[in-house]
């Protein structure tokens, strides 16, 4: 079974600052990691997929790169809406299983 | 564009089986190929992905509830549901259903979500 783990668990970072955030897969698992922001109360929304690919209407601040088992979720101007909980997930292809890190909470400063 | 709407009892008793539904509107579920699943999150915890049902029927299901778990789907009412029996405290979450629409490995559309308590 394929772990992923995040970090840091909390970031706190000053609006317009460039937030880092990082996830890693326990073995290696090409590029299929998807990230999603999940705001207070909110369903969770798709920003990037394929390891770097921004789903629709995703502002372009927010990029994902990475391959293998480290990869990085980087908001490079952040705001004040940016305020959320942040996931990596992980789709092995067989056994078919869909893996959620478990998150990194981003504070605004 | 897709939307999902979950519904179901807001509370379970202990030993029973959840039941929830996810209604599609502004897509066919029978359509195209897609996979529809369900996810859960209890309260101030991460997500956990339940399983899937494919347009097809075939279904796929999280290692760990598989044992619980029967998703299928009703075309006739463009929905799909969730059951998952044996229920205990923690089974106590938010349930989410959720589709791969234009993203593969990805869900790019949710429904709201339905929290469903598990207590006697």
């Amino acid at each position: 079974e394929i772990v992923m783990t995040q970090s840091p668990a909390t970031l706190s970072v000053s609006p317009g600052e460039r937030a880092t955030l990082s996830c890693r897969a326990s073995q290696s698992v090409s590029s299929n990691v998807a990230w999603y922001q999940q705001k207070a109360g909110q369903a969770p929304r798709l920003l990037i997929y394929g390891a770097s690919t921004r789903a629709a209407g995703v502002p372009d601040r927010f990029t994902g790169s990475g391959s293998g088992t480290e990869f990085t979720f980087t908001i490079s101007s952040l705001q004040s809406e940016d305020l959320a909980v942040y996931y990596c997930q992980h789709f092995n292809n067989w056994p078919p299983i869909f893996t959620f890190g478990p998150g990194t909470k981003v504070d605004i400063k | 564009q897709v939307q999902l709407q979950e519904s179901g009892p807001g509370l379970v008793k202990p030993s029973q089986t959840l039941s929830l539904t996810c209604t599609v509107s502004g897509g066919s579920i029978s359509s195209g190929s897609y996979y529809w699943s369900w996810i859960r999150q209890p309260a101030g915890k991460g997500l956990e992905w339940i399983g899937r049902i494919y347009t097809s029927g075939n279904t796929n299901y999280n290692p760990s509830l598989k044992s619980r778990v029967t998703i299928s789907v009703d075309t006739s009412k463009n929905q799909f549901s969730l059951k998952l029996s044996s229920v205990t405290a923690a089974d106590t979450a938010v349930y989410y259903c959720a589709v791969e629409w234009l993203v593969d490995e990805g869900f790019d559309y949710w429904g709201q979500g339905t929290l469903v308590t598990v207590s006697s």
